[in-house]
């Protein structure tokens, strides 16, 4: 079965600091891998896409990091801010074309 | 560039109602997907269009659940009769592909469904 495990499920962490999530993935054959940004009443956003052969993308103070050989991959947030309060959600791409969604891990940065 | 828009934005009804929910895709985007997010939960496919024809409907529960994207633009979705674990986010996506093959998905703001 083709499954997207992610943790933790949620985390506080104070402003300022920094953070990773975690993407564990069963999902296969990968094409590649996307974190999407979630809003509170909104749909979600693309952060990064990585293809198989990437290691790792940053966009912004967002970091992914992607290793497909354990099948796992990270999202580091650098310097919380308190907008970075959202669901942060991973996404495997296989089979060209189908998307297999984790559950997200929420996040909530207080001052 | 205007994004992906979806009407309404909420909606309460009881359950054994009909209900159905709009999406416009970004222009020139051919596929074009229906995502069910229950609370706590990421989204569920429901089903995927290229243009007008249907690529994946397998998580469909088609004996409530039907869809149509009439000249491959617009699409709808509609639940009849609705059941109390319909209550979710239903979230409308669509897609291009890049010169490198990626499809990079855009999402609509979501229609929130309570089904009391």
């Amino acid at each position: 079965k083709n499954q997207v495990e992610q943790s933790p499920q949620s985390l506080i962490i104070l402003e300022g600091k920094n953070c990773t999530l975690q993407c564990n993935y069963t999902v296969s054959p990968f094409s590649n891998l996307r974190w999407y940004k979630q809003d509170t009443g909104r749909g979600p956003v693309s952060l990064t896409i990585m293809t198989f052969s990437e290691n790792t993308k940053s966009n912004g103070r967002y970091t992914a990091t992607l290793d497909a050989d354990t099948k796992q991959s990270s999202l580091h947030i650098t310097a919380s801010q308190l907008s970075d309060s959202a669901s942060y959600i991973c996404v495997v791409i296989f089979n060209d074309y189908k998307l297999s969604f984790g559950a997200g891990t929420t996040v909530t940065v207080r001052a | 560039e205007a994004g992906v828009a979806q009407s309404p934005r909420y909606k309460i009804i009881e359950k054994r109602q009909s209900v159905a929910f709009w999406c416009n895709p970004i222009s020139g985007h051919a596929t074009l997907y229906w995502y069910q997010q229950i609370l706590g939960q990421g989204p569920k496919l429901l089903i995927q269009f290229q243009n007008n024809g249907v690529v994946d409907d397998s998580q469909l529960p088609k004996d409530r659940f039907s869809a149509e994207r009439l000249k491959g633009v617009d699409s709808t979705l509609k639940i009849q009769p609705a059941k109390l674990e319909d209550s979710a986010v239903y979230l409308c996506a669509s897609s291009y592909r890049d010169r490198s093959f990626q499809e990079t998905q855009y999402f609509g703001p979501g229609t929130r469904l309570l089904v009391l």
